[in-house]
């Protein structure tokens, strides 16, 4: 298996729901990511899971809350949205943090919009 | 830290002709350098990468990229543009950022429009 899995593909939510993006990987990956991609814009990393745990958040605001499960899952967790958050929600993943030649294996992304 | 600079957001070629899209890198490093890309509503889809070694990187689809050192350059390039190749492509660099942790870092991003 050599993919990485994301559902929902839409979301649409309300400013006061709560929700949740899954990301699932079965090649023994160590490292998850997850990013943030508007229109027209590169991706842009929000949190990294190193063996499951969170190595790095990106100064993303809280009400985003990543959760690293297993080895295999990725969750983020959202709280009181804004529209301006709106955007293409991308998982990640990679042999671990350290590896610099193996280049990532994305999901097909979440597209979210806040209404 | 490190950084990429894809030239021209917009690229547009006829079917059958030659596909070149440019991508300029600073590092203060040897880099590790990746194209990617992206269909619509889709994620992204690693093309070819250039670690160590061969100069000319061959990927998938028939895209090939050359590491030039001297211009600091990794131009992804296909002889001939078939329609399914309109998409958008990234250039991204992988490096240690002032953090101590692999960062990669993406170009802007250049979408590929093929004329039939």
């Amino acid at each position: 298996d050599t993919e990485v899995t994301q559902t929902p593909k839409h979301l649409v939510m309300g400013m006061t729901n709560k929700k949740s993006l899954k990301c699932e990987q079965h090649m023994g990956h160590r490292a998850m990511y997850w990013y943030k991609q508007k229109a027209k814009k590169p991706p842009e990393l929000m949190f990294v899971y190193s063996y499951e745990k969170l190595s790095i958040n990106e100064s993303v605001p809280s009400r985003f809350s990543p959760e690293c499960p297993n080895s295999s899952l990725l969750n983020l967790h959202l709280h009181a949205l804004q529209p301006e958050d709106s955007a293409l929600y991308l998982c990640a993943s990679s042999q671990d943090l350290g590896s610099k030649t193996a280049g990532y294996t994305f999901g097909s992304g979440t597209r979210l919009t806040v209404v | 830290a490190q950084s990429v600079t894809q030239l021209g957001s917009h690229v547009s070629v006829s079917e059958g002709a030659l596909v070149l899209l440019r991508c300029n890198y600073s590092s203060s490093v040897p880099p590790y350098l990746f194209w990617y890309v992206q269909y619509p509503n889709q994620g992204l889809q690693l093309l070819l990468k250039y670690t160590t070694g061969a100069t000319l990187v061959k990927g998938i689809n028939g895209f090939e990229a050359e590491f030039k050192k001297s211009e600091t350059s990794f131009h992804l390039t296909k002889p001939s543009a078939h329609m399914s190749d309109a998409a958008e492509y990234f250039c991204a660099v992988s490096g240690m950022n002032s953090g101590g942790y692999q960062k990669v870092t993406f170009g802007t991003g250049t979408k590929l429009q093929v004329i039939p």
